[in-house]
């Protein structure tokens, strides 16, 4: 079966820093892998996904993504936080075992908090 | 391009009563899932829809029902609502259905809570 795992609840960083939130999947098959963000009453914001080619995807709001396909990971970066970068970060992947479906299975979100 | 939307966007019910929930896609888009958010149980998928048709389902129990309209606009039904069904619940639409590398758009959600 298809899953996502974000290992970490929160992560804290300063404004400015480096930021990773961190995503390891498990699929039958090659992935599809997709960042969502999600700020507070709101529904989920695309960021980028990971089809296939270069593994280090480039996405909205200056975040990127590496695909790592032996360590099955694909963890978010973005090189200088901002404190509006602020929210909860969902993982997911394309669910591959029932057929033609647009199913994506989520991690369980990463709350993701900048301090100014 | 306008995105997805949801209506209402908030909803109060008692126990025992059903609710419809409605989105409309992004145009042009004619695949409609649909997703429950709780903080217990994260995002589970409920169920999806193409050309009228449902092509997946969710664990759910037959309390939750859904069906899309020609013009692509689906609802989602809940009867015999409880306490557990209050949640966020998602629309999110794409092009088409089964191309995996379609990426599906999230609507701002209907808040349900049921007293």
């Amino acid at each position: 079966a298809q899953s996502v795992a974000q290992p970490e609840d929160q992560v804290n960083v300063a404004e400015g820093n480096p930021l990773t939130v961190k995503c390891t999947y498990s699929v039958s098959g090659n992935p599809y892998l997709f960042w969502y963000v999600q700020y507070p009453n709101r529904g989920l914001q695309f960021l980028l996904k990971y089809i296939t080619g270069d593994n280090l995807v480039k996405g909205s709001y200056g975040f990127e993504a590496e695909f790592n396909k032996s360590q099955t990971s694909f963890h978010l970066k973005k090189p200088s936080a901002l404190v509006s970068d602020s929210a909860l970060y969902f993982c997911a992947v394309r669910d591959m075992g029932g057929g033609a479906t647009n199913k994506l299975i989520f991690g369980t979100g990463t709350l993701l908090a900048v301090q100014p | 391009k306008a995105g997805v939307t949801q209506t209402p966007r908030y909803l109060i019910k008692t126990r025992g009563q059903q609710v419809t929930l409605s989105c409309s896609p992004i145009s042009g888009h004619r695949s409609v899932s649909w997703y429950q958010q709780t903080p217990g149980q994260g995002l589970q998928f409920l169920f999806e829809y193409f050309s009228e048709t449902q092509r997946n389902k969710g664990n759910f129990p037959g309390r939750f029902s859904g069906r899309q309209f020609s013009n692509s606009r689906s609802e989602m039904n809940v009867s015999t609502l409880e306490l557990g069904d209050s949640a966020l619940y998602l629309c999110a639409s794409s092009l088409i259905a089964g191309v995996l590398a379609d990426t599906q758009y999230f609507g701002p959600g209907t808040r349900l809570t049921v007293l």
